[in-house]
């Protein structure tokens, strides 16, 4: 039971573009959500993160949006660069079981930022 | 500030064989949460360690185990070996308490043969 869904496997954009990195989740539970970018053998850095109270949460060039209603979170990097390239993971928790909460991941979106 | 880290990066073993993962938490970290990442999927939650004690367990059998020290480090044991343990194994720390941002190491990658 696949709670946290990535449905586009790779994304494509060029350099100073918009990409856009969609995230569904189907447990209504979940209050917290997080990115994370993982380079090739590296493991995955946190990027940022967006409270269920909030609709937006925004970081320099990086920005997620919530839609509660729908369960529905997306990354928007504004602009896109090369150094961008990498997987791009959602992650889910609720704040509400154990002491920290564990994170359900999605399958991930491989970014590719071409010149 | 050193981050998380983890040994030994890579690990060959053999089927039915047991294998101990080391983690050491970033500095200031008391919890630490272990996850498997297989080939193209994404990290999937073991267990969760803190005051030395299992907190939360994902969906893993009893070959996997851990331990945390007074340290905060952490170690994974899996017994009995098979061939889809083979993954990437993931330490994060944090600090306790819920919505704490966790922190990845670079990961122990398993392979069983």
């Amino acid at each position: 039971d696949q709670q946290v869904k990535q449905n586009s496997p790779s994304l494509s954009v060029q350099e100073g573009r918009i990409s856009i990195l969609n995230c569904d989740y189907t447990n209504s539970m979940f209050d917290y959500f997080l990115w994370y970018k993982k380079y090739p053998a590296e493991g995955p850095t946190f990027l940022i993160s967006i409270s269920s109270i909030k609709d937006k949460n925004e970081d320099g060039r990086f920005t997620v949006f919530l839609n509660k209603s729908a369960k529905h979170l997306s990354l928007h990097i504004v602009p896109s660069q090369p150094g961008d390239s990498a997987v791009y993971f959602c992650a889910a928790s609720d704040r509400n079981t154990g002491t920290a909460s564990k994170l359900t991941f999605g399958t991930g979106t491989r970014l590719q930022v071409t010149l | 500030d050193a981050g998380v880290t983890q040994s030994p990066t890579h690990l060959i073993k053999t089927r039915g064989q047991q294998v101990t993962l080391r983690c050491s938490p970033k500095s200031g970290h008391d919890t630490v949460s272990w996850y498997q990442q297989a080939l193209g999927q994404g990290p999937q939650f073991i267990f969760q360690y803190y005051e030395e004690e299992e907190r939360q367990r994902g969906n893993f059998p009893d070959r996997f185990s851990g331990h945390q020290y007074p340290n905060y480090s952490s170690e994974l044991n899996v017994n009995a070996l098979l061939l889809g343990d083979s993954a990437l194994y993931l330490c994060a720390s944090s600090l306790v308490g819920p919505g704490e941002t966790q922190y990845f190491g670079p990961g122990t990658r398993l392979l069983v043969l």
